[in-house]
């Protein structure tokens, strides 16, 4: 099956900085997603983006899909940006595959 | 619009019970599936409904088991519950790709 791999696996930041966050996937998907899990356990979804760009407030989102990677941009981070992020991918109807996620620490 | 419901949101039982988990869809929404959640496992698929049908199956076993009702309603059962079965299941519903997810149901097996 398709393999997801993100990195890095854990990141810690002080409150302001600028992060980025990358997944690879191994083969060509009709669906990509990031999630914030919240620690009650709760997948928000961030940006659906299997091509282009979006952004969405201080976060924004690139998928090159011909490399088969997404970035994850967060800026100006804030304590409430803690948690696991999560990249999920789907080829056809396959269900979606979800990376071990990258769990991000924002200090104050 | 609503959002995708779970319940119960906890469950305790004991191995070799059984268990039957309940997910409603975002209004208008066809498409449910169901996926596993355990630290060692991380998150895994279980299977796919669309239109009552299973569309797709992850790789688990068949006491894991599913079905969709007519409103778009889903349920997942577990049979003889085992240890390891223990974990976050989540439910997500989709009207073509982009998937809406549960606040999920944590399932101890004691």
């Amino acid at each position: 099956g398709i393999q997801v791999e993100q990195s890095p696996p854990d990141l810690i930041l002080q409150e302001g900085a600028n992060s980025t966050l990358r997944c690879n996937f191994s083969d060509s998907v009709n669906n990509l997603q990031w999630f914030h899990q919240n620690p009650w356990g709760q997948l928000i979804n961030l940006f659906y983006i299997p091509s282009g760009t979006k952004q969405n407030g201080r976060l924004s989102a690139t998928t090159v899909a011909t490399e088969r990677y997404s970035l994850l941009y967060i800026s100006s981070s804030q304590t409430t940006d803690s948690g696991v992020y999560f990249c999920a991918v789907e080829r056809g109807a396959d269900g979606l595959t979800f990376g071990k996620g990258t769990h991000l620490i924002i200090q104050p | 619009k609503a959002g995708v419901t779970q319940t119960p949101r906890y469950l305790i039982k004991t191995r070799g019970q059984q268990v039957t988990l309940s997910c409603s869809p975002i209004s208008g929404h066809r498409s449910v599936s169901w996926y596993q959640q355990t630290p060692g496992q991380g998150l895994q698929f279980l299977f796919e409904y669309f239109s009552e049908t299973q569309r797709n199956k992850g790789n688990f076993p068949g006491r894991f088991s599913g079905r969709q009702f007519s409103n778009s309603r889903s349920e997942m059962n577990v049979s003889t519950l085992e240890l390891g079965d223990s974990a976050l299941y989540l439910c997500a519903s989709s009207l073509r790709y982009e998937q809406y997810f549960g606040p999920g149901t944590r399932l101890t097996v004691t």
